[in-house]
């Protein structure tokens, strides 16, 4: 069935540190990708999203891009802030197999220190 | 954006005792709503599906009994926990979509259930 890999955390790193958190996934058609962030206490909100392969996704200075060659969906950011610690969720939902049923990754929990 | 609301956001409740948790989509008609059941540290497990209308389709797993979900109208979807014991204990979330075409879906700021 379909899955979603992701790095294990927590992460933890320095203001203005580049960020990285790898996501990969299995899926038996053409899915839509996504990362979500869960604030400490909060729901899920969508940070972005791609719907289709060479697709960027891009939202507060996160980007995530699509490539379906590799099953991947690697999450960036160029410059983190304390404000960014959160839980991050990679997903897909993926018609062919789910219906419109989201599947998640793990989390990845990232620690940003001042 | 759309806005989906859950109330409570926090309960206690005692061992046997039942309690419902609501999920509205504040400024779009939700065709299908999403309950999933959170432990700490760990990602969203999908307990049921939810189509205005009609029956829930829960997961496997699941059980159908303890977790009556009712979907009355297009912005409400309700989550019943009957005779909830100490292991039901969770974070409790709810997901709505708009659009019967749409993959995106949004979520509800979760219910922290505590069962004593």
């Amino acid at each position: 069935g379909d899955s979603v890999t992701q790095m294990e955390g927590p992460v933890t790193l320095s203001e203005e540190a580049f960020l990285t958190i790898n996501c990969t996934y299995t899926a038996t058609g053409y899915p839509s990708l996504f990362w979500y962030v869960q604030y400490p206490g909060e729901g899920l909100q969508l940070l972005l999203k791609a719907t289709k392969a060479d697709d960027k996704g891009s939202n507060k200075g996160f980007e995530a891009t699509y490539r379906k060659e590799t099953t991947s969906f690697h999450l960036e950011k160029g410059s983190v802030q304390v404000s960014d610690s959160a839980v991050y969720f990679c997903a897909l939902s993926d018609p062919g197999t789910g219906g419109f049923k989201t599947i998640f990754g793990a989390g990845t929990r990232l620690f940003v220190k001042a | 954006g759309a806005v989906v609301s859950q109330h409570p956001s926090w309960v206690i409740c005692k061992s046997g005792t039942s309690v419902k948790i609501e999920c509205r989509s504040l400024d779009f008609q939700a065709t299908t709503m999403f309950w999933y059941r959170q432990f700490p540290k760990q990602s969203l497990m999908l307990m049921a599906t939810s189509n205005e209308g009609s029956k829930a389709t829960y997961e496997q797993g699941v059980e159908k009994d303890k977790f009556l979900i009712n979907h009355a109208s297009l912005t409400l979807s309700t989550l019943t926990v009957t005779s909830a014991h100490p292991e039901d204990s969770s974070f409790y979330i709810c997901s709505a979509r708009g659009s019967p075409d749409s993959y995106e879906q949004y979520f509800g700021p979760g219910t922290r259930l505590t069962v004593t």
